[in-house]
């Protein structure tokens, strides 16, 4: 699975949008992209993953540069409750077990 | 539907005790995983179940042993128990084990070994 590197942490004002980014320059062509968050001692929760197209639900939406080395996580309008570290994960579809972790990004959302 | 659900939320042991973390879940997913998580650090695999019946190990296996008991269970026993395994423990599941996948996780189990 491809490396990603990630800024340590962002602030962003409540009601505004939080954008995410996450580089990972050395993604194969079958590599998704996923998006995680842990929120303070609480278990990691999904929130979106992509391969190539952009992608929307209803937690935030996603976007993948066309050359698919960067990606972009938007949270529309962020609350104090999105606080939380967020984790840009690379993975083949094929790959058995863990997502690997990386130390992500701490978003902290002030009022 | 409950999810996933770990028992117990918090434990204190004495060095070279053995205890039974417990996980099920109930969205009838095929595959199982334990993870462990240090301070400061991401989430390091430490073994995992694709399918009933299967098992393997993760990243960091060692001092501990994993049963699938059935398709909703799947616990982590630590059969003598050392201060290096303090952590914070995580069962999550999967429909499948492929990596386009998404995992869901639990709440969390968190052991100190004294």
């Amino acid at each position: 699975d491809a490396k990603t590197t990630q800024p340590p942490s962002m602030d962003c004002a409540e009601g505004r949008a939080a954008n995410l980014p996450c580089n990972h320059s050395t993604i194969s062509g079958n590599e998704y992209v996923y998006w995680y968050r842990q929120i303070h001692s609480q278990g990691p929760q999904y929130i979106i993953h992509g391969l190539k197209n952009n992608e929307t639900n209803e937690m935030a939406s996603l976007i993948i540069t066309e050359d698919r080395k960067s990606s972009t996580l938007i949270l529309p309008h962020a609350t104090l409750r999105d606080t939380a570290v967020y984790y840009c994960i690379v993975r083949v579809p094929r790959s058995q077990g863990n997502l690997i972790f990386g130390k992500g990004t701490k978003l902290s959302v002030k009022p | 539907n409950a999810g996933v659900t770990q028992t117990p939320k918090f434990q204190v042991l004495k060095t070279g005790q053995s205890m039974t973390l417990q996980c099920a879940q109930d969205m009838n997913h095929n595959s199982m995983y334990w993870y462990r998580q240090d301070p400061g650090m991401g989430l390091r695999l430490i073994y995992y179940s694709a399918s009933e019946g299967t098992t393997d190990k993760g990243e960091v296996p060692n001092g501990y042993n994993v049963s699938r008991l059935n398709k909703r269970e799947f616990s982590l026993r630590l059969e003598s128990a050392a201060p290096s395994q303090t952590s914070v423990y995580f069962c999550a599941s999967s429909l499948f084990s492929g990596g386009d996948n998404e995992q869901f996780f639990g709440p969390g189990t968190r052991l100190t070994v004294l």
